[in-house]
């Protein structure tokens, strides 16, 4: 069955620095996968999304990029804020219409001012 | 404001007595789906949900059922909740087709089955 890795481990780096977020699949790659913040008690927020047939993809302080041949994906927070503090979820998407997702288990960053 | 809704938040109940969590969205949004969260598993799907009367079963669907009359409401029903399904579930759903695949999440409800 599909396997999402994601580093169980907290991430904890100092203001102002690149946060950088482990995804790692096995078996197929997904059409897309996606990236989700949660912050504690409450629902995942979307974050990006990118293409199997995409790179890199952009938004604002936020990079993500999409590796088939490894099978990763690398999730990036450039200029971290201690506001950035959250779990970052890792979800893969098979299927795009259908919108059934698997997600990893989320890494929780914490950026110390 | 776009959102999805769940009710209640949290409940705490006991084994055996059905139980139903609502879940609502205001978005027009085709596609709805149920997710449990557990520490150490992540988010899994228990049902999903096409449209209107077209509904699936996710990764973990037993002991749930849904139903889907409306467009707007997915209600997640557990006939004779177990201490096993003390989780915490979240409501989701997304628009048609491929071009808006993000998924909007309802603000989660903690259940607790003494």
């Amino acid at each position: 069955s599909q396997k999402i890795e994601q580093n169980s481990e907290a991430l904890n780096i100092q203001e102002g620095k690149t946060a950088t977020l482990t995804c790692n699949y096995t078996n197929y790659s997904p059409a897309y996968l996606q990236w989700y913040r949660q912050d504690p008690g409450r629902g995942p927020v979307f974050l990006l999304l990118i293409r199997e047939n995409e790179k890199e993809k952009r938004k604002e302080r936020l990079k993500v990029t999409f590796d088939t041949t490894l099978k990763q994906s690398l999730f990036h927070i450039t200029a971290s804020q201690p506001a950035d503090s959250a779990t970052y979820l890792c979800a893969l998407d098979f299927s795009g219409n259908t919108g059934k997702l698997i997600f990893g288990q989320g890494t929780t960053l914490q950026v110390k001012p | 404001e776009a959102q999805v809704t769940q009710n209640p938040r949290y409940l705490i109940t006991v084994t055996g007595k059905k139980l139903t969590v609502t879940c609502s969205q205001n978005m027009n949004h085709e596609y709805m789906s149920w997710y449990r969260q557990d520490p150490g598993l992540g988010l899994r799907q228990i049902y999903y949900s096409m449209n209107v009367e077209v509904t699936d079963k996710g990764d973990v669907p037993e002991g749930y059922k849904v139903s889907r009359k409306e467009k707007r409401n997915f209600p997640l029903i557990l006939e004779s909740p177990s201490p096993n399904q003390t989780s915490l579930y979240f409501c989701a759903s997304k628009g048609a087709g491929t071009v808006a695949l993000e998924q909007y999440f309802g603000p989660g409800t903690r259940l607790t089955v003494t």
